[in-house]
């Protein structure tokens, strides 16, 4: 099973809004609604973002939004604050009951 | 409040064995997988496979099915990853997560370090 596709970074000034990419198949993000992201600060547990592809947890802030178009999923950070400087993950659930974490993207706040 | 403690750092030779744990609290550990991620050093997040303690219904990775073992104490409400022979490539953080398909990996444990080094 490939790892779902990400750019390797993405940058961004405060206060503006940035999107990352996840791409995968037909038999992943395009073939489920079982799409999350998770961010991961340097030394942490990652934290659940997204879920169900468009879904916050509780306590998530709104500047969090997620969508999907085929077989590649977002993520979209609005309003950037430097406390979003981390990696982010996309997990996908994938035929075969098993599931495939994105490489990861490097979120820099300018 | 729901958590997920999980044991320390290990540091182990080449062909040793080890098992690390997953101790989880707040919830009813009955009700929800645990799933396993491994994140070798400076790298991204990879699926390891996932367990159902209530029966332990197991799924594994293609790229870890063999490797390592999962397994459950329902009673301590823990989750167990073993190794029976180690390799350097091991060397990683892994991680447990509270896991449902609708809301995946929704709360984690602090990793375990595990270091392999002869």
């Amino acid at each position: 099973q490939s790892a779902l596709t990400q750019p390797a970074s993405v940058s961004g000034s405060p206060g503006q809004s940035i999107t990352i990419s996840c791409t995968g198949t037909s038999s992943d993000v395009g073939g489920y609604n079982y799409v999350s992201w998770y961010q991961q600060h340097p030394g942490k547990a990652p934290k659940l973002m997204i879920y169900g592809v468009t879904n916050r947890p509780s306590g998530v802030s709104n500047r969090f939004s997620g969508s999907k178009s085929g077989n590649t999923a977002s993520l979209t950070i609005s309003g950037l604050q430097a406390e979003d400087e981390a990696d982010y993950y996309c997990c996908a659930y994938t035929s075969g009951t098993n599931w495939v974490f994105g490489g990861g993207t490097k979120l820099t706040v300018l | 409040e729901v958590q997920l403690v999980q044991s320390g750092a290990e540091v182990k030779k080449p062909g040793e064995s080890l098992e690390i744990s997953c101790t989880g609290s707040g919830y009813n550990f009955d009700d929800y997988w645990i799933g396993w991620v491994r994140q070798m050093p400076g790298k991204g997040l990879e699926w390891m496979g996932i367990i159902y303690p209530s029966n332990s219904d197991t799924r594994y990775s293609p790229s870890f099915q063999g490797q390592v073992t999962m397994s459950t104490d329902r009673a301590a409400r823990t989750a167990y990853l073993q190794w029976s022979g180690l390799k350097a490539s091991d060397t990683a953080i892994y991680y447990c997560a509270r896991h449902l398909r609708a809301v995946p990996y929704d709360f984690w444990g602090q990793g375990t370090l595990v270091t392999v080094s002869s």
